[in-house]
C-alpha cells in the first residue's frame, strides 16, 4: 500500500493566477499519476509524471497550463496555470502498485 | 472513442439488500477493471480487481463479475448497510502502467 498526502486541501484562488499542489509519498514510486475531478463528474487523467522525465500529458492537457514537476521517487507537484472558473475542480495524485491505484485525498480548488 | 458508463442515476436500496452497480464500455479491450469507492470529499479507495481472464471475484460482501463479450461489469453489495452508501466507480485499464479510464460514477443511497 502507499500512503499519500496532498496539500493544499484546498484553496480559494483568483482568476489569472497559479496555484502548486504537492504530492508526497511514503514509498518510492516510479510513475505518479495527476487527475483531475470537475463537479459532478468522474476522475480524468491529466498527466503521468516519471522521475528524471518529462510528464506525458493526456488528449486536452498541455504543460503550459498544468506543469509538472518529479524531482525524486517520493514527490511530485502540479501547477494550475493562469486559473479560470473552469479550473475549479478537485485535483488529485495518484501512484499504483500491485495493480491498485492509491489516491491522496485531493486538493479542491475554487476559482473566482 | 473509449466510453465507460454507469448507472446515471442514484440507486436506493434497503438496507439488507442486495445493491446491483452496473459498468459498461465500448471501444475499448481492456486487461482488467477494478472498483473504487469514493465518499464525498475524499480520494477514491480501492475495492476489487478482476482481470480478462476472470469472471467472478469475490471479496466479503462484494462480488464483481466481467463479460468481456456483453463489455460489461457487474458489482454487488450483498446484505448491504447505511455505511455503504458511496459513490462507486469502475475504471477500466491495460498493460502494466496503472493508467485508468474511470467511470461517470454511480451514487449507492442505503436505507435504514
Amino acid at each position: 500500500s502507499a500512503v499519500i498526502s496532498q496539500k493544499p486541501s484546498r484553496d480559494i484562488c483568483q482568476r489569472g493566477t497559479s496555484l502548486t499542489i504537492q504530492c508526497q509519498v511514503d514509498s518510492q514510486v516510479t510513475m505518479m499519476f495527476w487527475y483531475r475531478q470537475q463537479p459532478g463528474q468522474s476522475l480524468t487523467l491529466i498527466a503521468t509524471a516519471n522521475q528524471g522525465s518529462e510528464a506525458t500529458y493526456e488528449s486536452g492537457f498541455v504543460i503550459d497550463k498544468f506543469p509538472i514537476s518529479r524531482p525524486n521517487l517520493t514527490f511530485s507537484t502540479l501547477t494550475v496555470s493562469n486559473m479560470s472558473p473552469e479550473d475549479s475542480s478537485i485535483y488529485l495524485c495518484s501512484v499504483g502498485a500491485d495493480g491498485e491505484l492509491f489516491f491522496g485525498e485531493g486538493s479542491r480548488l475554487t476559482v473566482l | 472513442s473509449q466510453k465507460i458508463e454507469q448507472n446515471s442515476e442514484a440507486l436506493n436500496i434497503q438496507e439488507g439488500k442486495t445493491a446491483t452497480l452496473t459498468c459498461n464500455y465500448t471501444n475499448y479491450s481492456p486487461a482488467y477493471l477494478q472498483w473504487y469507492r469514493q465518499d464525498p470529499g475524499r480520494g477514491p479507495v480501492f475495492l476489487l480487481l478482476i482481470r480478462e481472464n476472470e469472471k467472478e471475484k469475490r471479496k466479503e460482501r462484494l462480488k464483481v463479475t466481467f463479460d468481456t463479450t456483453l463489455k460489461q461489469s457487474l458489482f454487488h453489495i450483498t446484505a448491504s448497510q447505511p455505511a455503504d452508501s458511496a459513490t462507486y466507480l469502475c475504471a477500466l485499464g491495460s498493460g502494466a502502467t496503472n493508467k485508468l479510464i474511470f467511470g461517470t460514477g454511480t451514487l449507492l443511497a442505503v436505507q435504514p
